[in-house]
């Protein structure tokens, strides 16, 4: 267990829907970031949040946004959800120091049938 | 910019062969290194680190050295088993910018 939870593991939707992953950062860590993986394009990083604050936007498409909560939770909302869509979506935790990896969780599948 | 590349996949070793794969950055200042590993159906896990030049990162057998001159951070381990097939990635972090590499899938046979 790497302290970093995401929920649920697997999602299958239809296209058009929305959906909400969640993610909890491991204890003490301030730095919460979205990735997505996909078959063909590798971990694209969509966005980070720094105690509840938004720091920096990476390949995040205008249908997804993300938001960090008091409680340093995260969640990414995906909606008019389309095909390509389908991928592995991480969240990672780091505390805000320059030498410190990242923690990843176990990730989220989701399927757009 | 900060840039990561990696040799290209897939790399396909029998059993007790040598393992390298090669990592070559690009940043400005001094940036710390990384490389993760995905087992199948899994999310990344930190396998090593190294923070300042000629900085050895070794875990699992696993083995990195920071090489400013050459930049570089090629992963080695003597001798690969069947549990080590996964995709490995290197990265790097300078100050809040955090790279990955496209990753490379390593199978290891019987």
């Amino acid at each position: 267990d790497s302290g970093v939870t995401q929920t649920p593991k697997h999602l299958i939707t239809a296209t058009g829907q929305r959906v909400t992953l969640r993610c909890s950062p491991r204890s003490g860590d301030l730095s919460v970031y979205w990735y997505q993986q996909s078959l063909d394009q590798g971990l694209q990083f969509l966005i980070q949040y720094y105690n509840g604050e938004e720091r920096a936007k990476g390949n995040i498409l205008e249908r997804f946004s993300a938001q960090q909560f008091p409680d340093l939770h995260s969640e990414l909302n995906l909606s008019s959800l389309e095909l390509g869509d389908s991928a592995l979506y991480f969240c990672a935790s780091s505390p805000f120091i320059s030498n410190y990896g990242y923690t990843f969780g176990s990730g989220t599948r989701l399927t757009v049938v | 910019g900060n840039s990561v590349t990696q040799m290209e996949g897939p790399v396909t070793l029998s059993e007790e062969a040598f393992l390298t794969i090669n990592c070559t950055y690009t940043a400005t200042g001094y940036p710390s290194l990384f490389w993760y590993v995905q087992y199948p159906g899994e999310g990344l896990q930190l396998l090593l680190k190294a923070t300042k030049a000629d900085d050895k990162g070794s875990n699992k057998g696993f083995e990195a050295t920071y090489r400013k001159e050459t930049t570089s951070f090629h992963l080695e381990k003597g001798s690969v088993q069947v549990s080590d097939s996964a995709v490995y990635f290197c990265a790097l972090r300078n100050g809040q910018n955090f790279v990955f590499g496209p990753g490379t899938r390593l199978s290891v046979l019987p």
